[in-house]
Protein backbone atom coordinates (compact mmCIF):
# COMPACT_ATOMS: atom_id res chain seq x y z
CA UNK A 1 0.00 0.00 0.00
CA UNK A 2 1.32 3.31 -1.26
CA UNK A 3 1.94 6.21 1.78
CA UNK A 4 -0.48 8.33 -0.06
CA UNK A 5 -3.46 7.29 -2.18
CA UNK A 6 -4.51 10.05 -4.59
CA UNK A 7 -7.20 9.21 -7.59
CA UNK A 8 -5.84 10.67 -10.88
CA UNK A 9 -8.65 11.85 -12.62
CA UNK A 10 -8.57 13.35 -15.13
CA UNK A 11 -11.97 15.18 -13.66
CA UNK A 12 -13.72 17.36 -15.99
CA UNK A 13 -16.70 19.86 -14.49
CA UNK A 14 -18.54 22.63 -15.76
CA UNK A 15 -17.61 26.30 -14.69
CA UNK A 16 -19.31 27.33 -11.23
CA UNK A 17 -19.53 23.72 -10.21
CA UNK A 18 -17.78 22.67 -6.57
CA UNK A 19 -14.96 20.26 -7.00
CA UNK A 20 -13.85 17.86 -4.39
CA UNK A 21 -10.43 16.66 -4.46
CA UNK A 22 -9.01 13.56 -2.02
CA UNK A 23 -6.50 11.57 -0.76
CA UNK A 24 -5.98 8.89 1.85
CA UNK A 25 -3.01 8.14 3.59
CA UNK A 26 -1.51 5.35 5.96
CA UNK A 27 1.20 6.88 7.93
CA UNK A 28 -0.46 8.27 11.04
CA UNK A 29 2.91 10.17 11.80
CA UNK A 30 2.30 12.59 8.87
CA UNK A 31 1.44 15.88 10.36
CA UNK A 32 1.19 18.62 7.59
CA UNK A 33 -1.15 18.11 4.70
CA UNK A 34 -0.81 20.67 1.52
CA UNK A 35 -2.07 21.26 -1.46
CA UNK A 36 -0.06 21.96 -4.39
CA UNK A 37 -1.59 23.51 -7.64
CA UNK A 38 0.73 22.20 -10.63
CA UNK A 39 -0.15 23.79 -14.08
CA UNK A 40 0.88 22.52 -17.57
CA UNK A 41 4.49 23.01 -18.00
CA UNK A 42 5.17 24.57 -14.71
CA UNK A 43 6.51 23.74 -10.60
CA UNK A 44 3.94 23.02 -8.42
CA UNK A 45 2.88 25.77 -6.35
CA UNK A 46 1.40 25.56 -2.65
CA UNK A 47 -2.08 26.30 -2.64
CA UNK A 48 -2.95 25.84 1.14
CA UNK A 49 -1.49 24.11 3.95
CA UNK A 50 -2.74 22.52 7.59
CA UNK A 51 -1.89 20.77 10.49
CA UNK A 52 -4.59 20.17 12.75
CA UNK A 53 -8.33 18.45 11.81
CA UNK A 54 -10.88 20.54 10.52
CA UNK A 55 -11.58 23.02 7.97
CA UNK A 56 -9.11 25.91 7.01
CA UNK A 57 -10.78 28.65 4.29
CA UNK A 58 -8.88 30.62 1.56
CA UNK A 59 -11.17 32.49 -0.77
CA UNK A 60 -13.01 29.71 -2.43
CA UNK A 61 -10.49 26.87 -1.55
CA UNK A 62 -11.11 24.76 1.69
CA UNK A 63 -9.13 22.29 2.81
CA UNK A 64 -10.38 19.74 5.33
CA UNK A 65 -8.59 17.43 7.32
CA UNK A 66 -9.82 13.98 8.97
CA UNK A 67 -6.79 12.80 11.06
CA UNK A 68 -9.28 9.83 12.53
CA UNK A 69 -10.12 8.76 9.02
CA UNK A 70 -6.45 8.94 7.59
CA UNK A 71 -8.41 11.67 4.93
CA UNK A 72 -7.69 14.76 3.83
CA UNK A 73 -9.91 16.99 1.08
CA UNK A 74 -9.79 20.27 -1.03
CA UNK A 75 -12.63 21.73 -2.32
CA UNK A 76 -13.34 24.39 -4.67
CA UNK A 77 -16.19 26.29 -4.55
CA UNK A 78 -17.70 27.92 -7.55
CA UNK A 79 -14.95 26.82 -9.70
CA UNK A 80 -13.27 28.79 -12.98
CA UNK A 81 -11.62 27.66 -16.28
CA UNK A 82 -7.98 29.06 -14.72
CA UNK A 83 -8.67 26.61 -12.08
CA UNK A 84 -8.02 23.87 -14.51
CA UNK A 85 -4.77 22.32 -13.30
CA UNK A 86 -2.89 19.35 -11.71
CA UNK A 87 -3.86 19.26 -7.77
CA UNK A 88 -1.22 17.61 -5.51
CA UNK A 89 -1.75 16.54 -1.83
CA UNK A 90 1.64 16.09 0.27
CA UNK A 91 2.29 14.85 3.46
CA UNK A 92 5.15 15.73 5.92
CA UNK A 93 6.28 14.85 9.57
CA UNK A 94 6.74 17.01 12.05
CA UNK A 95 10.92 18.22 13.50
CA UNK A 96 13.59 17.85 11.74
CA UNK A 97 11.98 15.34 9.15
CA UNK A 98 9.65 18.37 7.38
CA UNK A 99 10.83 19.35 4.71
CA UNK A 100 10.66 15.44 3.09
CA UNK A 101 7.19 16.32 1.17
CA UNK A 102 5.54 12.91 0.10
CA UNK A 103 3.41 13.47 -2.66
CA UNK A 104 0.06 11.69 -4.20
CA UNK A 105 0.02 11.16 -7.82
CA UNK A 106 -2.06 14.09 -8.10
CA UNK A 107 -5.50 14.71 -9.90
CA UNK A 108 -5.81 16.38 -13.27
CA UNK A 109 -8.84 19.00 -13.08
CA UNK A 110 -10.62 20.75 -16.47
CA UNK A 111 -13.04 23.63 -15.57
CA UNK A 112 -15.15 23.52 -18.34
CA UNK A 113 -16.60 27.16 -19.65
CA UNK B 1 8.66 34.08 -2.19
CA UNK B 2 11.56 32.46 -4.36
CA UNK B 3 11.87 33.11 -7.86
CA UNK B 4 13.72 29.91 -9.29
CA UNK B 5 15.06 29.23 -12.78
CA UNK B 6 16.21 26.06 -14.51
CA UNK B 7 18.47 25.02 -17.40
CA UNK B 8 18.07 23.48 -19.80
CA UNK B 9 14.09 23.51 -20.03
CA UNK B 10 14.34 20.13 -21.94
CA UNK B 11 16.28 18.30 -23.84
CA UNK B 12 16.70 14.81 -25.19
CA UNK B 13 19.32 12.88 -24.86
CA UNK B 14 21.22 9.93 -26.16
CA UNK B 15 21.67 7.01 -23.80
CA UNK B 16 24.71 6.50 -21.51
CA UNK B 17 25.06 9.93 -21.78
CA UNK B 18 25.11 12.61 -18.78
CA UNK B 19 23.08 15.50 -18.68
CA UNK B 20 23.76 18.44 -15.71
CA UNK B 21 20.76 20.59 -15.07
CA UNK B 22 21.19 23.83 -13.03
CA UNK B 23 18.81 25.28 -10.75
CA UNK B 24 19.16 29.01 -9.96
CA UNK B 25 17.44 30.97 -6.82
CA UNK B 26 16.60 34.61 -6.83
CA UNK B 27 17.88 34.89 -2.95
CA UNK B 28 19.75 32.91 -0.33
CA UNK B 29 18.47 29.63 0.95
CA UNK B 30 19.84 26.91 3.70
CA UNK B 31 18.13 23.71 2.18
CA UNK B 32 17.31 22.82 -1.51
CA UNK B 33 16.07 19.81 -2.91
CA UNK B 34 15.95 18.03 -6.03
CA UNK B 35 12.72 16.25 -7.23
CA UNK B 36 11.96 13.42 -10.15
CA UNK B 37 8.43 13.82 -11.58
CA UNK B 38 7.83 10.75 -13.59
CA UNK B 39 4.48 9.83 -15.76
CA UNK B 40 1.92 8.74 -13.89
CA UNK B 41 3.75 8.61 -10.94
CA UNK B 42 4.02 10.98 -7.61
CA UNK B 43 6.66 13.73 -7.25
CA UNK B 44 9.66 11.93 -5.84
CA UNK B 45 12.65 13.04 -3.46
CA UNK B 46 15.48 12.58 -4.71
CA UNK B 47 18.14 14.27 -2.67
CA UNK B 48 18.80 17.13 -0.52
CA UNK B 49 21.45 19.82 -0.92
CA UNK B 50 22.67 21.68 1.73
CA UNK B 51 25.47 24.51 0.98
CA UNK B 52 29.03 22.95 2.36
CA UNK B 53 28.11 19.57 2.83
CA UNK B 54 27.59 16.32 1.01
CA UNK B 55 23.90 16.26 -0.65
CA UNK B 56 21.78 13.30 1.57
CA UNK B 57 19.84 10.97 -0.79
CA UNK B 58 16.91 9.39 -0.41
CA UNK B 59 16.21 5.87 -0.68
CA UNK B 60 16.75 4.43 -4.08
CA UNK B 61 19.06 7.28 -5.41
CA UNK B 62 22.14 7.12 -5.30
CA UNK B 63 25.14 9.59 -5.60
CA UNK B 64 27.18 8.03 -8.62
CA UNK B 65 24.04 8.69 -10.66
CA UNK B 66 22.92 11.89 -9.33
CA UNK B 67 25.46 13.95 -8.00
CA UNK B 68 24.99 16.92 -6.87
CA UNK B 69 26.65 20.31 -6.51
CA UNK B 70 26.17 23.04 -4.44
CA UNK B 71 28.98 25.81 -4.16
CA UNK B 72 26.73 28.37 -2.80
CA UNK B 73 23.53 29.63 -1.25
CA UNK B 74 21.62 30.32 -4.38
CA UNK B 75 22.84 27.72 -7.31
CA UNK B 76 22.80 23.96 -7.48
CA UNK B 77 23.27 21.23 -10.30
CA UNK B 78 21.92 17.83 -10.43
CA UNK B 79 23.62 15.50 -13.17
CA UNK B 80 21.88 12.69 -14.30
CA UNK B 81 24.63 10.27 -15.36
CA UNK B 82 24.78 7.23 -17.43
CA UNK B 83 21.47 7.56 -18.43
CA UNK B 84 18.91 5.12 -19.90
CA UNK B 85 15.15 5.52 -21.16
CA UNK B 86 13.82 4.99 -17.13
CA UNK B 87 15.47 8.40 -16.59
CA UNK B 88 13.10 10.09 -18.72
CA UNK B 89 11.18 12.63 -16.97
CA UNK B 90 10.58 15.56 -15.09
CA UNK B 91 13.13 16.74 -12.30
CA UNK B 92 12.25 20.14 -10.51
CA UNK B 93 14.71 22.30 -8.01
CA UNK B 94 12.53 23.62 -4.98
CA UNK B 95 13.75 25.78 -2.23
CA UNK B 96 12.06 25.63 1.65
CA UNK B 97 10.98 29.27 2.21
CA UNK B 98 7.97 31.25 3.78
CA UNK B 99 6.44 31.03 7.36
CA UNK B 100 4.94 28.20 6.70
CA UNK B 101 8.03 26.46 7.10
CA UNK B 102 10.20 23.82 5.48
CA UNK B 103 7.02 22.22 4.07
CA UNK B 104 6.22 25.43 1.97
CA UNK B 105 8.66 24.60 -1.08
CA UNK B 106 8.99 26.87 -3.89
CA UNK B 107 9.40 24.59 -6.91
CA UNK B 108 11.21 25.78 -10.06
CA UNK B 109 9.14 25.09 -13.76
CA UNK B 110 11.29 21.91 -14.35
CA UNK B 111 13.54 20.15 -16.83
CA UNK B 112 12.10 17.91 -18.98
CA UNK B 113 14.39 15.20 -20.18
CA UNK B 114 13.72 12.44 -22.50
CA UNK B 115 16.57 9.82 -22.80
CA UNK B 116 16.42 7.87 -26.41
Amino acid sequence: QKEVEQDPGPLSVPEGAIVSLNCTYSNSAFQYFMWYRQYSRKGPELLMYTYSSGNKEDGRFTAQVDKSSKYISLFIRDSQPSDSATYLCAMSYSGAGSYQLTFGKGTKLSVIP
Amino acid sequence: SAVISQKPSRDICQRGTSLTIQCQVDSQVTMMFWYRQQPGQSLTLIATANQGSEATYESGFVIDKFPISRPNLTFSTLTVSNMSPEDSSIYLCSVEGGLAGAYEQYFGPGTRLTVT
